[in-house]
């Protein structure tokens, strides 16, 4: 069965800390990996991932793939309560996404 | 603007009631999608459609329908059968639903309670 696993389900960090958000997929014919950040409502699109080991960045965000260990990870630096929400992983595969539980993330002040 | 809209915002239906929820996009994309979100789960895929006029089921579609007459619209239904459908629904959109590179886009969302 396709699926996504995200950890740690939940995060509690202070203003300034660094975070890292991990994701784990096990998919038949993937095609590509996809981070969203969803605040109150819409997920938010953030990076796609296609290639292994090269780092996709914006801003204080940034993401890598490695397709051979099935895993991505999402760092944030110097988060700020801007950060806080949930942070969804999602696999492409044929024409479908399957998304993972995502990661509850709250950045305190 | 552009973009993909929802509604309502919140929808609160009786037991044994079907409801239809919207989700129009000016994106002129091809392919659009609804979700379903619960807490603490992930969005799970209920149906798409790829093109005017087809729709596949995803994987949790039981109890609800869709329809796609025109590019820019696929309302989804969630009939009496739904056994569960207090949820928060996402409605998306591609380009395409084909190419590898393709980015998902949502909606708002409608928050639907059954009381």
């Amino acid at each position: 069965e396709d699926k996504v696993v995200q950890s740690p389900l939940s995060l509690v960090v202070h203003e300034g800390d660094t975070v890292t958000l991990n994701c784990s997929y096990e998919v038949t014919n993937f095609r590509s990996l996809l981070w969203y950040k969803q605040e109150k409502k819409a997920p938010t699109f953030l990076f796609m991932l296609t290639s292994s080991g090269i780092e996709k960045k914006s801003g204080r965000l940034s993401s890598i793939l490695d397709k051979k260990e099935l895993f991505s990870i999402l760092n944030i630096t110097a988060t700020q309560t801007g950060d806080s929400a949930i942070y969804l992983c999602a696999s492409r595969y044929g024409n479908k996404l399957v998304f993972g539980a995502g990661t509850i993330l709250r950045v305190k002040s | 603007d552009g973009g993909i809209t929802q509604s309502p915002k919140y929808l609160f239906r009786k037991e044994g009631q079907n409801v239809t929820l919207s989700c129009e996009q000016n994106l002129n994309h091809d392919a659009m999608y609804w979700y379903r979100q619960d807490p603490g789960q992930g969005l799970r895929l209920i149906y798409y459609s790829q093109i005017v006029n087809d729709f596949q089921k995803g994987d949790i579609a039981e109890g609800y329908s869709v329809s796609r007459e025109k590019k820019e619209s696929f309302p989804l239904t969630v009939t009496s059968a739904q056994k569960n459908p207090t949820a928060f629904y996402l409605c998306a959109s591609s380009i395409s639903s084909g190419g590898s590179t393709d980015t998902q886009y949502f909606g708002p969302g409608t928050r639907l309670t059954v009381l």
